[in-house]
């Protein structure tokens, strides 16, 4: 399995949006409707923000979305924080004789 | 509370053995499928094996399959990984996660660093 293509960088200032894209094929993010988002600050693991392409688990701000057309997923930040500087990566789901596979990440920088 | 804490990781030295374990609590262990993730210094993540609740079905990145062995003891609520015949690419930190539907990973422990090196 290749790694999903995601731009190895995105950036906006304070109250911006920045918006992530995530590529795959027909046989990972076109065919499942299990892409999950992470985001990764320096020296810390991953959290979970958004799962099944556009839902977001309890705790996570509105202003992180999900959504996808094809075989491209996107992550959308509205309203850029300080905090939301970090590495972003996708996932998605390839299939019960597959394990999963991940993003290449972008860095998000807060101007 | 969800919490994992992983231990076991370490400097060792090529073609050298490592067993990561993991310690789960907060949730019905038995009850979810579980992952290893690493990741290199300074790269991205990348998936390295999950296992099935029961422990029945089990995959493993090519890059690791035939060396390591992930198993689980759901009376003691804990996760493992058996590394065996370890290479200098293997170096990384290695996170067990919990598994979703579509093994999306809703929660994730705080990692161990396994370094390989002479």
């Amino acid at each position: 399995q290749s790694a999903l293509t995601q731009p190895p960088s995105a950036s906006g200032s304070p109250g911006q949006s920045v918006t992530i894209s995530c590529t795959g094929t027909s046989s990972d993010v076109g065919g499942y409707n299990y892409v999950s988002w992470y985001q990764q600050h320096p020296g810390k693991a991953p959290k979970l923000m958004i799962y099944e392409v556009s839902k977001r688990p309890s705790g996570v701000p509105d202003r992180f979305s999900g959504s996808k057309s094809g075989n491209t997923a996107s992550l959308t930040v509205s309203g850029l924080q300080a905090e939301d500087e970090a590495d972003y990566y996708c996932s998605s789901y390839a299939g019960s004789n597959n394990l999963n596979v991940f993003g290449t990440g972008t860095k998000v920088t807060v101007l | 509370q969800v919490q994992l804490v992983e231990s076991g990781g370490g400097l060792v030295k090529p073609g050298g053995s490592l067993r990561l374990s993991c310690a789960a609590s907060g949730f019905t262990f038995s009850d979810y499928y579980m992952s290893w993730i690493r990741q290199a210094p300074g790269k991205g993540l990348e998936w390295v094996s999950y296992i099935s609740s029961s422990g029945s079905t089990i995959y493993y990145a090519d890059s690791v399959k035939g060396r390591f062995t992930i198993s689980r003891d759901n009376a003691k609520n804990s996760l493992y990984l058996q590394m065996n015949s370890l290479r200098a690419e293997d170096t990384a930190v290695y996170y067990c996660a919990r598994a979703v539907g579509g093994l999306q990973l809703d929660y994730w422990g705080q990692g161990t660093l396994v370094t390989v090196s002479s």
